[in-house]
């Protein structure tokens, strides 16, 4: 059973369009995040919820929207997209704020 | 602010050698240090956490040390093999609840 699954692998749309990615984790923890690799491979931290509250919000664009339903889900809501937001992005897990994080495979999304 | 380095971005060895691989922070007040593995194409793979009043952790072939005062850890890898190749990141956590980076190590482990 995959752990901490994300849909879609690859999101290929038009800039201007607004899109979802939507996280799942099976593993009954507390904390979830997304993280967003640009192309030289940093990990850049963008939300951060545990139990279902806000815990980090860093300087993202407001297009970018968090929404956690429950504490298993963690979806990332980006409107107006534009060529900058082409990277990969991770949703992760752990079962408190400073515990091992545990990773999707990542979200391709490409901007034409 | 918090700056995480690794070294050496990219590495290929032989199969069968010991190797270690580099991280270093700036600032010596973490919470803890975990190292990961990326496959191309994939996500990550937690390799080992190390908690900031411990020195080091074993997992199989993978042994990593934290040496806070000098602002270093390092990844020992045993006996390396071609599944060991792939990206190695090491992260931080620091202040505010945030995983800070390296931008990784490639290891490639030559048959």
């Amino acid at each position: 059973d995959t752990a901490v699954s994300q849909t879609p692998k690859y999101l290929v749309t038009q800039m201007g369009n607004d899109k979802s990615i939507k996280c799942e984790q099976n593993l009954g923890h507390d904390t979830m995040y997304w993280y967003k690799q640009d192309s030289k491979k940093f990990l850049k931290i963008m939300f951060s919820y545990n139990n279902k509250e806000l815990i980090i919000n860093e300087t993202v664009p407001n297009r970018f929207s968090p929404k956690s339903p429950d504490k298993a889900h963690l979806n990332l809501h980006i409107n107006s997209l534009e060529l900058g937001d082409s990277a990969v992005y991770f949703c992760a897990s752990s079962s408190a704020v400073n515990q091992p994080q545990h990773f999707g495979d990542g979200t391709r999304l490409s901007i034409l | 602010k918090q700056e995480v380095t690794q070294i050496p971005a990219a590495l290929s060895v032989p199969e069968g050698e010991n190797l270690v691989l580099n991280c270093s922070f700036t600032d010596s007040a973490i919470y803890n240090l975990q190292w990961f593995r990326q496959d191309p194409g994939k996500g990550l793979t937690s390799l080992l956490l190390i908690q900031s009043s411990q020195r080091e952790q074993t997992s199989g072939r993978l042994n990593a040390s934290l040496d806070k005062s000098s602002g270093r850890s390092t990844l020992y890898i045993a006996a390396s093999q071609p599944g060991d190749s792939a990206t190695y990141l090491c992260a931080v956590w620091g202040s505010n609840y945030q995983l800070i980076w390296g931008a990784g190590t490639k290891l490639i482990i030559k048959p």
